[in-house]
């Protein structure tokens, strides 16, 4: 029930396209899911997070989509670039609780 | 504003050796987190702590020792190092008040021969 499931493991995107990583959990106790991008060489770094309480929100060319029944909510990153080439990583956490992370997917973006 | 520094970045040591990571972060933020980080695995927290003398076991604390005396620096005992802790190793702070985004630093990489 602590688990979140990231999938793909890897990822490759021609440049411009549309890179989406998908990432499921089974506890309904859940009300915080980040996502956290991280560089080769560096520690992981908040990129964008969202409540239950919406279905979506969108910084830029990064967008949360949350589908509560489904117990899914997925990263689109549009307009994909080279510079996005990254780790990304999911999580979830209840009420200030310690983060569950899944288990990361390595994205390229080739230009 | 230095924000969150672990040293050394990179440690070599030996099988039984006993080894401690440093964690220094300047925000005062009451929670410091220990992770390690496998391929395959994602990212799989040791040890966390809520504020200076209070720490407590996560997933993997198996192996691993932690102190906090003072807020600022939440270092990480190896008692005696054994090839299957070869790892990257992240500490992470977050305030208790300002939103839960945790912060890392930028990582040790170790290597038991």
């Amino acid at each position: 029930q602590q688990q979140v499931k990231q999938s793909p493991q890897s990822l490759i995107v021609q440049k411009g396209g549309i890179s989406i990583i998908n990432c499921a959990y089974e506890n309904t106790a859940f009300d915080y899911f980040p996502w956290y991008q991280q560089f080769p060489g560096k520690g992981p770094a908040l990129l964008i997070a969202i409540r239950p309480d919406v279905s979506e929100k969108k910084e830029g060319r990064f967008t949360i989509s949350f589908n509560k029944s489904a117990k899914q909510f997925s990263l689109h990153i549009m307009d994909s670039q080279p510079g996005d080439s990254a780790t990304y990583f999911c999580a979830a956490s209840r009420s200030n609780y310690q983060l569950i992370w899944g288990a990361g997917t390595k994205l390229i973006i080739k230009p | 504003d230095a924000g969150i520094t672990q040293s050394p970045r990179y440690k070599i040591t030996e099988t039984g050796r006993q080894v401690t990571l440093m964690c220094h972060q300047t925000w005062s933020h009451s929670y410091m987190f220990w992770y390690r980080q496998d391929l395959g695995h994602g990212l799989r927290l040791i040890y966390y702590s809520a504020a200076a003398d209070i720490t407590d076991k996560g997933e993997v604390p198996d192996g691993y020792v932690v102190s906090r005396s003072k807020t600022e620096n939440f270092p990480l005992t190896l008692e005696s190092a054994t090839r299957s802790q070869t790892s990257v190793y992240f500490c992470a702070s977050r305030s208790e008040s300002k939103g839960e985004t945790q912060y890392f630093g930028p990582g040790t990489r170790l290597l038991v021969l």
